[in-house]
């Protein structure tokens, strides 16, 4: 299994919402990462866990919440967001400084 | 910060054409990555590059890495329309956790 599966693909939500994109993997990797793009833009970093600890927080607002509940998952949870934080959100896996594996995507719109 | 360039930001060839794109880090990298990701896709890994001045091919794809290792080039021979999507190189800074910080990104396009 070499997939990195994302959910959802497409959200819609408003500035009040709460919600959570999920990642899971089942590869083996210890590493996991939160990337966000904008459209005609490169992917962003914006968490990176590293055995299951948050080794890189890219200054990345509070209203943005990762959590790694184990090896395989890594969830973003999402509160009180912005119209600008409409987006791609990537999550990708891989082992120490190898190749990213990356999910599809969760296509984001915030109303 | 570690900043990642590329250039050009797009380019248009006809079918068969060749092509180049470019990549400059502010500071030595410890590897570099190429990813392509097609249009409504996803990053798709290419390859790596590690060692200084080092060079690898895959079929019509060349890549170098400099002899500093803090620039980078991908080059594709007689480009085919399957070649399409957006070319992106990404710098790890190394460390003790993998910081990977993608280029701007070249988007090739391909007039059959």
């Amino acid at each position: 299994d070499t997939e990195v599966t994302q959910t959802p693909k497409h959200l819609v939500m408003g500035m009040t919402n709460k919600k959570s994109l999920k990642c899971e993997q089942h590869m083996g990797h210890r590493a996991m990462y939160w990337y966000k793009q904008k459209a005609k833009k490169p992917p962003e970093l914006m968490f990176v866990y590293s055995y299951e600890k948050l080794s890189i927080n890219e200054s990345v607002p509070s209203r943005f919440s990762p959590e790694c509940p184990n090896s395989s998952l890594l969830n973003l949870h999402l509160h009180a967001l912005q119209p600008e934080d409409s987006a791609l959100y990537l999550c990708a896996s891989s082992q120490e400084s190898e190749k990213l594996f990356f999910g599809s995507g969760t296509q984001l719109s915030v109303l | 910060g570690q900043q990642v360039m590329q250039i050009p930001q797009y380019q248009h060839v006809q079918e068969g054409e060749d092509f180049t794109t470019y990549c400059n880090s502010s500071t030595t990298l410890s590897n570099i990555q190429w990813y392509k990701q097609r249009p409504g896709g996803h990053p798709v890994f290419l390859i790596q590059l590690v060692k200084s001045g080092e060079v690898k091919k895959q079929k019509r794809l060349t890549f170098q890495f400099g002899e500093a290792k803090k620039n980078s080039s991908l080059h594709i021979t007689a480009t085919q329309t399957t070649d399409v999507g957006t070319y992106f190189c990404a710098g790890d800074y190394g460390g003790a956790t993998n910081k990977l910080i993608f280029g701007t990104g070249t988007l090739l396009a391909v007039q059959p």
